[in-house]
């Protein structure tokens, strides 16, 4: 069964501080990785998406990386804003279903003053 | 301004009720989707449609339908079959199926009273 696993479940840092979020999958065949910021009660908006040529992708202070080899992707979040306090979607997409999309469970992350 | 909106924001039916969500997009997309997100996990696939009167189920389609009528609109209907109806309801859209970016809605919160 496919699946994608996030960790750590929660994470609580201080404004400024930067961080790392977790995504592991086991989804094949593999078409493409993206990260959604999800904020409380609303849609989930569109971060990055990489596909297997792809190691690497930035968009402002969020930098996502993705190692097809280990299945493995990473979300890094640069000088963290109080702005960015909301849940990370780790989302995988099916090469034979482009409409298969596989969703982590989502990291909630807490900026505190 | 483009984009896809979801309507109402929240919304309570009685059991036994049948209920019908909106979506509607203007962003002349081919795919639409219809996830349901629960506390805890992650989004999962109602159903999803790649073009004007076409449309598949998903892996929680029981309990739901839907229609496409016009390729700028996709209702979702939660009838009195589905057992456990209260949840956030998630649209989404994209050019097409496949690795393309997907753009989601505002939600639906869906409560049974």
């Amino acid at each position: 069964k496919n699946q994608v696993e996030q960790s750590p479940q929660s994470l609580i840092i201080l404004e400024g501080k930067n961080c790392t979020l977790q995504c592991n999958y086991t989804v094949s065949p593999f078409s493409n990785l993206r990260w959604y910021k999800q904020d409380t009660g609303r849609g989930p908006v569109s971060l990055t998406i990489m596909t297997f040529s792809e190691n690497t992708k930035s968009n402002g202070r969020y930098t996502a990386t993705l190692d097809a080899d280990t299945k493995q992707s990473s979300l890094h979040i640069t000088a963290s804003q109080l702005s960015d306090s909301a849940s990370y979607i780790c989302v995988v997409g099916e090469e034979t279903s482009g409409s298969r999309l596989t969703f982590g469970e989502g990291t909630q992350l807490t900026v505190n003053p | 301004d483009g984009g896809i909106t979801q309507s109402p924001k929240y919304l309570f039916r009685k059991e036994g009720q049948n209920v019908t969500l909106s979506c509607e997009q203007n962003l002349n997309h081919d795919a639409m989707y219809w996830y349901r997100q629960d506390p805890g996990q992650g989004l999962r696939l109602i159903y999803y449609s790649q073009i004007v009167n076409d449309f598949q189920k998903g892996d929680i389609a029981e309990g739901y339908s839907v229609s496409r009528e016009k390729k700028e609109s996709f209702p979702l209907t939660v009838t009195s079959a589905q057992k456990n109806p209260t949840a956030f309801y998630l649209c989404a859209s994209s050019i097409r199926t496949g690795g393309t970016e997907a753009f989601f809605g505002q939600g639906t919160r869906l409560t049974v009273v």
